[in-house]
């Protein structure tokens, strides 16, 4: 059973616009989340994090949106630029449970 | 520079070998994370551990051991009774419990079975 999940494989964004990535939890008890970037071949590395306390959390061009309601995250990147172009994964975690869950992963594509 | 030093980035292995994937970090965290990708899927976890001389069972344990005799290295053995070891291997470290604090990967071993 899936408790985070990425329901889409991959993304299209023109360069200059939009991307919103989205993600899905099932796990109530999910306090903290992160998103991830990773390129081939390399390790994720840490983009953005947000806790269950806040429902936004802004990083330059980075926005994460949390929705507890609905158990959704959103992140939006914007302007979109190539070297955005990776898959990004979101995690989550009950605190200090040393274990962190991911979802499968998007594959954003920026056109230039 | 801080961080975490996986090696090697490739290994073969053929079949009934059991073959050992180094992890070291100097960033001077606690825990220690081995997850596991697959093609389509996210990272697994394998096995964790919060201080030296103990690790915990992840969600796919099984085919694997582990041990953690000093804070800075987190080795993985992929035994011969790991089913389907083909796979992009990640270690992560946090300082501690991942619940307030951003883990860090090192840069991953690709596992191949011949």
């Amino acid at each position: 059973d899936q408790q985070v999940k990425q329901n889409s494989p991959s993304l299209s964004v023109q360069e200059g616009r939009i991307s919103i990535l989205n993600c899905d939890y099932t796990n109530s008890m999910f306090d903290y989340f992160l998103w991830y970037k990773k390129y081939p071949a390399e390790g994720p590395t840490f983009l953005i994090s947000i806790s269950s306390i806040k429902d936004k959390n802004e990083d330059g061009r980075f926005t994460v949106f949390l929705n507890k309601s609905a158990k959704h995250l959103s992140l939006h990147i914007v302007p979109s630029q190539p070297g955005d172009s990776a898959v990004y994964f979101c995690a989550a975690s009950v605190d200090s449970s040393y274990k962190l869950i991911f979802g499968s992963g998007t594959r954003l594509l920026v056109r230039p | 520079d801080g961080g975490i030093t996986q090696s090697p980035k490739y290994l073969f292995r053929k079949e009934g070998q059991n073959v050992t994937l180094s992890c070291e970090q100097n960033l001077n965290h606690d825990a220690m994370y081995w997850y596991r990708q697959d093609p389509g899927q996210g990272l697994r976890l394998i096995y964790y551990s919060q201080i030296v001389n103990d690790f915990q069972k992840g969600d796919i344990a099984e085919g694997y051991s582990v041990s953690r005799e000093k804070k800075e290295s987190f080795p993985l053995t992929v035994t011969s009774a790991q089913k389907n070891p083909t796979a992009f291997y990640l270690c992560a470290s946090t300082l501690t419990g991942v619940g307030d604090t951003e883990a860090f990967f090192g840069q991953g071993t690709r596992l191949t079975v011949v």
